[in-house]
């Protein structure tokens, strides 16, 4: 079974940093580019980053370029978000999801699956 | 950035009704459009993806139509498990935006 378990959300004062995890199983992790999109309480979905099968691309969202910062180490099917100078607007559960394809650049592409998120909560 | 919006924001209907909500791009996407389904305290879920073409394992009550800027979801019977919200995504350029959400509510 294709399964993505995100973790190491929490309470954090504004100007501090988080580091979120996500852990893949059930596929090949380094067939695939992955990303993380983000959803503030009781609003819609944002995507916030993505890299490819290498980290040979990234992209981020306008709102987290220079502060947030995405990662992966396929030897432990693991794919992590950095997230430095934390605002109260960065207050969202956060998913991490797979792509269609190897690389983040590739058109048509599809987010699926979605793991079931980590709540990061950004307030003084 | 290209602006995603759907119309309704919000919608209430019956079990059995036919069921359509549009979304529109601020420019050309082309096809590179995708539909989710979201249920509460859920994860996202694929439906549609390129505009038309129906996800594995998604019930065929779900359709998808349109290109260049203006996209249609459609579900010809809803059901009870349908109930929930929709986003439209365009995955032409980054950053990869969504829709607001459309909710389907009883």
């Amino acid at each position: 079974e294709v399964q993505l378990v995100e973790s190491g959300g929490g309470l954090v004062e504004p100007g501090r940093s988080l580091r979120l995890s996500c852990a893949a199983s059930g596929f090949t992790f380094d067939d695939y580019a992955m990303h993380w999109v983000r959803q503030a309480p009781g609003k819609g979905l944002e995507w916030v980053s993505g890299i490819s099968w290498n980290s040979g691309n990234t992209a981020y969202a306008d709102s987290v370029e220079g502060r947030f910062t995405i990662s992966r180490d396929n030897a432990k099917n693991s794919l992590y978000l950095q997230m430095n100078s934390l605002r109260v607007e960065d207050t969202a559960l956060y998913y991490c999801a797979r792509d269609r394809w190897a690389t983040v650049t590739k058109l048509s592409k599809w987010f699926d699956p979605w793991g079931q998120g980590t709540l990061v909560t950004v307030s003084s | 950035d290209i602006q995603m919006t759907q119309s309704p924001s919000s919608l209430s209907a019956s079990v059995g009704d036919r069921v359509t909500i549009t979304c529109r791009a601020s420019q050309s996407i082309s096809r590179y459009l995708n539909w989710y389904q979201q249920k509460p305290g859920k994860a996202p879920k694929l439906l549609i993806y390129d505009a038309s073409s129906l996800q594995s394992g998604v019930p065929s009550g779900f359709s998808g139509s349109g290109s260049g800027t203006d996209f249609t979801l459609t579900i010809s019977s809803l059901q009870p498990e349908d109930f929930a919200s929709y986003y439209c995504q365009q995955t032409y350029i980054t950053p990869w935006t969504f829709g607001q959400g459309t909710r389907v509510e009883i």
